[in-house]
């Protein structure tokens, strides 16, 4: 079966440009996870995403940044008036339950100019 | 809040040498500890998954410890091949959080 997917796999913008970033989890998993990795720094938790239980934000930078899950399974992250420190590889997770094995994808490299 | 540290930072052996990868976490109340392994510009493989009522997992050549009440875990590679490099994950999950908190990592390489 399919994994984790995710697009775009490479993404240049402009500073101030939104930005979608596009996963796809496993099929029949309910739980998902996005996370952040810069050059030289750990992987940065972002949100979580359990069925149809309100999401775990807290790991948001800032307003600028928001998810949203569809129908419990195509998630999507947003970020608005992006910022060069936005720069990172932005990873999606996805669990057949909460304390689940997670598995992830490729990532979507961001580049912000 | 929970930390995650590993060491060594990197690592560098010849092929067939056995190893130890340590990880250390600061909080003791988990659901479950991974480790996974990363390729240069790639995403994760998970390797091992621990609950919290379990000492160890094996996976062909790779062993996982945890000793909860200590704070730390361990991953034992046997036999360590040139497709063993790779950079080495740990993350735990805590039972107040669903969410993974990783380590920095162990960058290994098993020199030909």
């Amino acid at each position: 079966g399919a994994g984790v997917s995710q697009s775009p796999s490479n993404k240049v913008t402009e500073k101030g440009k939104d930005v979608e970033l596009r996963c796809d989890p496993i099929s029949g998993h309910t739980a998902l996870y996005w996370y952040r990795q810069s050059l030289g720094q750990g992987l940065e938790f972002l949100i979580y995403f359990q069925g149809n239980s309100a999401p775990d934000k807290s790991g948001l930078p800032s307003d600028r940044f928001s998810a949203e899950r569809t129908g419990g399974s195509v998630s999507t992250l947003t970020i608005q008036r992006t910022q060069q420190e936005d720069s990172a590889v932005y990873l999606c997770a996805s669990s057949l339950k909460s304390t689940g094995e997670l598995f992830f994808g490729e990532g979507s490299r961001l580049t912000v100019l | 809040k929970q930390e995650v540290t590993q060491i060594p930072a990197a690592l560098s052996v010849p092929e067939g040498e056995n190893l130890v990868l340590n990880c250390s976490f600061t909080d003791s109340a988990i659901y479950n500890l991974q480790w996974f392994r990363q390729d240069p510009g790639k995403g994760l493989t998970s390797l091992l998954l621990i609950q919290s009522s379990q000492r160890e997992q094996t996976s062909g050549r790779l062993n996982a410890s945890l000793d909860k009440s200590s704070g730390r875990s361990t991953l034992y590679i046997a036999a360590s091949q040139p497709g063993d490099s790779a950079t080495y994950l740990c993350a735990v999950m805590d039972t107040g959080r669903r969410a993974l908190t990783f380590g920095s990592g162990t960058r290994l390489q098993v020199q030909p």
